[in-house]
């Protein structure tokens, strides 16, 4: 089985320019939700979908992010323009509805702002 | 207020033995999951175990058994027989109705395992 899959791993680009992160969640998850992880903040929500609606973007750090799910089986997070402090493994997960679902989460990407 | 509290930053362990990773919790809803998430040097987040607030038997999984002790609010991971694999980061973290799904981490341990 196909797990969350996360494009791409790894993203070196310079500070000002345009950042896109993709998301295939697992076929069949109604939520997916977008994370960020840093050594100072730790694991942070940024983002949840609930059937491909935004639910809450209250973790969304500013208005440079934003984030999409244009149907089931894809979102993207964007950052626009990037900054160096936006440096972070930003972490895709998918889940059923119920308090006895785990999330799955891709392998993440890892993104560096220079 | 926290919802997950993991006291322990770090631990070490001695290869083959067993290590207990304390969480507790802190919910008003009757019904609740606890989850255990491993994050390894590499950097993914596997999901290891799961507690149901009503499962009268603390779960098992492989090498992985969770203490859970509902009135104390506690969800401690042990882990039996521990392998150099098994270093990594552990998180904690529970989901809740009231919550809508979203998962609440804690602040997570490291073990690292000593051969």
């Amino acid at each position: 089985d196909a797990g969350v899959i996360q494009s791409p791993r790894h993203e070196v680009t310079e500070m000002g320019q345009e950042v896109t992160l993709r998301c295939k969640p697992i076929s069949g998850h109604d939520y997916l939700f977008w994370y960020r992880q840093t050594m100072m903040r730790g694991l942070e929500l940024l983002i949840y979908f609930n059937n491909n609606v935004p639910i809450d973007d209250s973790g969304m750090p500013e208005d440079r992010f934003s984030a999409k799910m244009p149907n089931a089986s894809f979102s993207t997070l964007k950052i626009q323009p990037s900054e160096p402090r936006d440096s972070a493994v930003y972490f895709c997960a998918s889940s059923f509805r119920g308090q006895d679902q785990p999330q799955h989460f891709g392998d993440g990407t890892r993104l560096s702002i220079l | 207020a926290q919802k997950i509290t993991q006291t322990q930053p770090g631990m070490f362990v001695q290869e083959k033995e067993a290590v207990t990773l304390d969480c507790t919790y802190d919910t008003s809803d009757p019904s609740y999951g606890l989850f255990w998430y491993k994050q390894p040097s590499s950097g993914e987040m596997i999901f290891l175990i799961y507690q149901g607030s009503y499962d009268q038997q603390n779960a098992t999984e492989g090498r992985y058994s969770l203490n859970f002790q509902k009135a104390r609010k506690s969800a401690n991971l042990v882990i039996s027989a521990s392998q150099l694999g098994d270093s990594a980061m552990y998180f904690c973290a529970m989901r809740e109705i009231s919550n809508d799904y979203k998962l609440s981490f804690g602040a997570g341990t490291t073990v690292t395992v000593r051969a």
